[in-house]
């Protein structure tokens, strides 16, 4: 099966720091990655829809001067919450989508980055 | 509202078969999700269920899909203790990709 990527898998910084995470596809090409963000307890929410070579497609309701995505290769997209502040603590989660074939309409989820801000 | 809705739990004893229900808003959607998440992990892909098909098995696994009322069921046959986890229905809103969740609904499965 399809692998992706995340990295870190946890990360702990002081508000007003800036944090970069990376999805990557590890066995496959991704022309669209989406981020999700996850409260305790809660569901999924959808943040923003990375395409390879082009801006980010964000949310309502979502800052992308705060969260930026650079989607850089078709095996990486960078979420990077900048200015962060302990209410962007959070479980943030990103997929992959593949180029052709099964890999065209399924989603491959990495294993989530757990942020803390202090 | 949500577009995606769930209970929120279950609790079955080992053996016996767990039935999951969500409904969901979308008539367009194409495909629809069932995923799984254990503790501090990300999602897994269960299986999926294409909008022109009724019943998908696979395995212990059993979906079941009412287009007309827009609901959705996962039966997981002999259920294990290993199936405890929170599993999340989740609809492709307008066949665009974007993954509209459910609340997700946690099953506990005792010994």
């Amino acid at each position: 099966g399809a692998v992706v990527s995340q990295h870190p898998s946890w990360v702990i910084c002081k508000s007003g720091t800036s944090v970069k995470i990376e999805c990557r596809s590890l066995d496959f090409q991704a022309t669209t990655m989406f981020w999700y963000r996850q409260f305790p307890k809660q569901s999924l929410m959808l943040m923003a829809t990375s395409n390879e070579g082009s801006k980010a497609t964000y949310e309502q309701g979502v800052e992308k001067d705060k969260f930026l995505i650079n989607h850089a290769s078709l095996t990486l997209s960078t979420l990077t919450v900048t200015s962060a502040h302990p209410e962007d603590s959070s479980f943030y989660i990103c997929s992959a989508r593949g180029t052709s074939g099964s890999k065209g309409n399924e989603q491959f989820f990495g294993p989530g980055t757990r942020l803390t801000v202090l | 509202g949500e577009d995606v809705e769930q209970s929120l739990f279950l609790s079955v004893r080992e053996g016996d078969s767990s039935v999951i229900n969500c409904t969901y808003t979308d008539s367009s959607s194409t495909y629809l999700y069932w995923y799984k998440q254990e503790p501090g992990a990300g999602l897994q892909l269960l299986t999926y269920i294409f909008s022109n098909m009724d019943m998908k098995q696979d395995q212990r696994l059993t979906v079941l899909l009412n287009k007309k009322d827009k609901h959705l069921s996962l039966r997981i046959a002999d259920t294990q203790t290993g199936d405890s986890a929170i599993y999340f229905c989740a609809e492709d809103k307008g066949n665009t990709g974007k993954l509209i969740f459910g609340q997700g609904t946690t099953l506990q499965v005792k010994p």
